[in-house]
């Protein structure tokens, strides 16, 4: 699965746009793009994934350039619950399901 | 949330007992998975099924054996625990294979001493 590259950390201000970017510029035409989060000691939160669209649903946005080498995961007003590591994976999708592999993640804090 | 439970939520155990961890879903997903999460290691994939009695190795098998004899329940066992063995486990389902999301449990933390 390719690599991906976050922020270490980043801060939106309450009922701001937080918009966390994401580089896999090594990324394969059958990888897809995830997103997950994880607020402290609780299982990590399945967000979005996309293969080449843009996504859309009821927690956030995923944009994807056009070359898929990376992308932003838009929450469009963050609150203080939002705040929490976010991870960026890239993974194959095969016939199989297959792990996730979580790296360091983006730390956002979301301040009041 | 996705219907999936895990227990215990928090065990304490001596080196060299055995321990069990259950993971029961209510979804009816094909697709489930243990993982160990450790400080500067992120989630590490320990063993996955992929329907009963079909189950395989992930990255950190050794020392930990699975069994899923129905759908809802999928069981990680310490067949000795040592200290090392020591995090926090979560239990994962996903519908199917493939492009699939997987959702978490809300995890066991588990000390061996």
């Amino acid at each position: 699965d390719a690599k991906t590259t976050q922020p270490t950390s980043m801060d939106c201000a309450e009922g701001r746009a937080a918009n966390l970017p994401c580089n896999h510029s090594t990324i394969s035409g059958n990888e897809y793009v995830y997103w997950y989060r994880q607020i402290h000691s609780q299982g990590p939160q399945y967000i979005i994934h996309g293969l080449k669209n843009n996504e859309t649903n009821e927690m956030a946005s995923l944009i994807i350039t056009e070359d898929r080498k990376s992308s932003t995961l838009i929450l469009p007003h963050a609150t203080l619950r939002d705040t929490a590591v976010y991870y960026c994976i890239v993974r194959v999708a095969d016939i199989y399901g297959q792990n996730f592999v979580f790296g360091p993640g983006t730390r956002l804090s979301v301040l009041p | 949330d996705a219907g999936i439970t895990q227990s215990p939520r928090h065990k304490v155990t001596e080196t060299g007992t055995p321990v069990t961890l259950r993971c029961h879903q209510t979804e009816n997903h094909r697709y489930m998975y243990w993982y160990r999460q450790d400080p500067g290691h992120g989630l590490r994939l320990i063993h996955y099924s992929y329907g009963v009695k079909d189950t395989d190795k992930g990255e950190v098998s050794d020392g930990y054996s699975v069994s899923r004899s129905k759908t809802e329940d999928f069981l990680l066992t310490l067949e000795s625990a040592t200290s090392s063995q020591t995090s926090v486990y979560f239990c994962a389902i996903s519908y199917g294979g493939g492009s699939y999301e997987q959702y978490f449990g809300p995890g066991t933390r588990l000390t061996v001493t």
